[in-house]
C-alpha cells in the first residue's frame, strides 16, 4: 500500500510570500495529483504530473520519481490561497490521498 | 462546461435509517469514485468503478454499504443501516480514465442523529 505524506500540515504565511508544500509517497506511482479544497467547498484538481514540471498561473508543481516527492509552490500568495492542499498518488488503478495541508494566508 | 451532479447536497437521517446518494459524473468518463470526508482529513476512497465493473471497494464497509454503477453512467450509494459514525461529507469524482485528471462533485454532507 501507497503511504503518502504530506508537510507541513498547517502553514500560515504573510501576504506575498512564497508557499512550499511538500508530499512524499512510498511506492512507485503513474501519476501525482495536486488538489485544492477551499474551507466548505468541493475539491478543484490543480495539477496532474508523472514528470518535471508544470505551471499554472502563480501555481507550480514539480516531481522527482527517484526520491518519490512532489512539491506544490505558489509565489506571491493571496489571502484567497488560503485553503487544504491535497496530494494524491496513483499506482496500480488506486488514488491514495495525503491528509493536507492547511493554508492559511494572513493580509 | 461539464460538471460532476451529485444530489441530494444534504441529508440529515436519523441512525438506523436507509439514506442513498446520487452521482451523474461528466460524460464519457468510464471512472467514478466514491470518497467520503470526515471533518480535518483528506478523502478516503470508498469505491471505484471503471465502467460498471467495481475496480477497488475494499474500504467500503460492506456490511451496510452498497454502491452499483449499472450501466456504466451514474451511480448510486447506499448505506443501512446510518450509524452515528456515518456523518461526513460524500464525494463523488470522474475521470475518463483511472490515471486522467480527476473531476469531484460539489458533494454530499451527511448528517446522522
Amino acid at each position: 500500500k501507497n503511504e503518502v505524506e504530506q508537510s507541513p500540515q498547517n502553514l500560515t504565511a504573510q501576504e506575498g510570500e512564497f508557499i512550499t508544500i511538500n508530499c512524499s509517497y512510498s511506492v512507485g506511482i503513474s501519476a501525482l495529483h495536486w488538489l485544492q479544497q477551499h474551507p466548505g467547498g468541493g475539491i478543484v484538481s490543480l495539477f496532474m504530473l508523472s514528470s518535471g514540471k508544470k505551471k499554472h498561473g502563480r501555481l507550480i508543481a514539480t516531481i522527482n520519481i527517484q526520491e518519490k516527492h512532489s512539491s506544490l509552490h505558489i509565489t506571491a500568495s493571496h489571502p484567497r490561497d488560503s485553503a487544504v492542499y491535497i496530494c494524491a498518488v496513483g499506482s496500480n488503478y488506486k488514488l491514495t490521498f495525503g491528509k493536507g495541508t492547511l493554508l492559511t494566508v494572513n493580509p | 462546461e461539464a460538471e460532476v451532479a451529485q444530489s441530494p447536497r444534504y441529508k440529515i437521517t436519523e441512525k438506523s435509517q436507509a439514506v442513498a446518494f446520487w452521482c451523474d459524473p461528466i460524460s464519457g468518463h468510464a471512472t467514478l469514485y466514491w470518497y467520503r470526508q470526515i471533518l480535518g482529513q483528506g478523502p478516503e476512497l470508498l469505491v471505484q468503478f471503471q465502467d460498471e465493473s467495481v475496480v477497488d471497494d475494499s474500504q467500503l464497509p460492506k456490511d451496510r454499504f452498497s454502491a452499483e454503477r449499472l450501466k456504466g453512467v451514474d451511480s448510486t450509494l447506499k448505506i443501512q443501516p446510518a450509524e452515528l459514525g456515518d456523518s461526513a461529507m460524500y464525494l463523488c469524482a470522474s475521470s475518463l480514465n483511472w490515471a486522467d485528471t480527476q473531476y469531484f462533485g460539489p458533494g454530499t454532507r451527511l448528517t446522522v442523529l
